[in-house]
């Protein structure tokens, strides 16, 4: 039982472009979620989070919007550069004390 | 400060045999989760310890233990190997509770023949 999901295994943007990656969950006890970015052969690295009380927060050229009545998270990067490219996994926590993630979505951004 | 260090990096092993995968967590941080990571599954939570206890645990079968030190370094054994164990094994540590803001480690890559 997937209960945070991301549908879209890759994505391709070109530089300077938005980026613009998506998370659903289905447990409406969630109220705390996380992005994180992973390079190969190192470990994922925290990068941005909202709580259930806001529906957007921004840092930098990074912005997660949060859909709570849609059970729908994304992240904005904008302008997104070739040194984004990596794979970002968002992750839910609420209800119980575990952080649970999604599969993960596979950036691309090429000159 | 220093990061979270995972040993050993790679690990080749064969159907049936056990292996123990340690993690070093941010010198402060009390908290210790495991993560199994495969192709397509995500990041899969195998269990948290909190001073030296397991706090939480994930859909893993017995086979998949851990423990946690005083000093909060820890360790996962994986008794009975199978092919399907073949993962990338990632240990984050965080201050006080998984949920906070975790810092990974670069994993422990095990490759099961």
């Amino acid at each position: 039982d997937q209960q945070v999901k991301q549908n879209s295994p890759s994505l391709s943007v070109q530089e300077g472009r938005i980026s613009i990656l998506n998370c659903d969950y289905t447990n409406s006890m969630f109220d705390y979620f996380l992005w994180y970015k992973k390079y190969p052969a190192e470990g994922p690295t925290f990068l941005i989070s909202i709580s259930s009380i806001k529906d957007k927060n921004e840092d930098g050229r990074f912005t997660v919007f949060l859909n709570k009545s849609a059970k729908h998270l994304s992240l904005h990067i904008v302008p997104s550069q070739p040194g984004d490219s990596a794979v970002y996994f968002c992750a839910a926590s609420g209800g119980t004390d575990k952080l649970i993630f999604g599969t993960g979505t596979r950036l691309q951004v090429f000159p | 400060k220093a990061g979270v260090t995972q040993t050993p990096r790679y690990l080749i092993k064969t159907r049936g045999q056990q292996v123990t995968l340690s993690c070093s967590p941010i010198s402060g941080h009390r908290s210790v989760s495991w993560y199994q990571q495969t192709p397509g599954q995500g990041l899969q939570f195998l269990f948290e310890y909190f001073s030296e206890t397991q706090r939480n645990k994930g859909n893993f079968p017995g086979r998949f233990s851990g423990r946690q030190f005083s000093n909060s370094r820890s360790e996962m054994n994986v008794s009975t190997l199978e092919l399907g164990d073949s993962a990338l094994y990632l240990c984050a540590s965080s201050l006080w509770r998984s949920t906070d803001t975790q810092y990974f480690g670069p994993g422990t890559r095990l490759t099961v023949l």
